[in-house]
């Protein structure tokens, strides 16, 4: 079965600490691994597109980098403004269907107290 | 400005009166879709369209009607709501579905149905 696991489920940083979030992934036929970014009450806004194995991507104190079986989202000296869910979308292969789809981690929730 | 146009972005109705949710984007793109999002159980979809006229089910697509009549359009329809369709509801679209194209999220409906 296709999935996309995402952890942790939560994370509690303080204000300039570092750390990583963790998507793997079992899937067929990888086309792409996409990170959003869901603030409360608003859709999720498009941080990332990763499409190879050894590929990273940055964007101010964000930097996404992908393997064969996972991807990390590192979060240099966050800031409180940082704050939010962060998603990871996995597009692929739909087995026995020859079309792609799009699956969702569950997201990990992120907060960073000042 | 580029947008995803979701209404209505809440509504409380009644077991039965059947709904419509709206979705209009300006980015003259071919692929739509519309998500739901429940606590624990992340982003699901449940209808896409690759471009007018074609329209395919997600995972969850029972209870759930659409039609692609014009390509800015994609209308969500609940002909006979029940409540376990509350949720929060999200509309999104991408240049080309297959393409590792990323997809824009509007902001959502949180429909309530008692």
């Amino acid at each position: 079965e296709d999935q996309v696991t995402q952890s942790p489920e939560a994370l509690r940083l303080q204000e300039g600490e570092s750390s990583s979030l963790n998507c793997s992934y079992t899937v067929s036929g990888l086309r792409g691994l996409f990170w959003y970014r869901q603030d409360p009450g608003k859709g999720p806004e498009f941080l990332f597109t990763l499409y190879s194995a050894g590929e990273e991507k940055e964007k101010e104190r964000l930097k996404a980098t992908l393997t064969k079986k996972e991807s990390f989202l590192h979060i240099t000296a966050p800031k409180p403004e940082d704050s939010a869910t962060y998603l990871c979308a996995v597009q692929h292969l739909l087995s026995g269907a020859g079309s792609y789809q799009l699956t969702f981690g569950k997201g990990t929730k992120l907060s960073v107290i000042p | 400005e580029a947008q995803v146009t979701q209404n209505p972005r809440y509504l409380i109705t009644v077991t039965g009166k059947k709904l419509t949710v709206t979705c209009s984007q300006n980015m003259n793109h071919e692929y739509m879709s519309w998500y739901r999002q429940d606590p624990g159980l992340g982003l699901r979809q449940i209808y896409y369209s690759m471009n007018v006229e074609v329209t395919d089910k997600g995972d969850v697509p029972e209870g759930y009607k659409v039609s692609r009549k014009e390509k800015r359009n994609f209308p969500l329809i609940l002909e006979s709501p029940s409540p376990n369709q509350t949720s929060l509801y999200f509309c999104a679209s991408s240049s080309r579905q297959g393409r590792n194209q990323p997809q824009h999220f509007g902001d959502g409906t949180r429909l309530s149905i008692l």
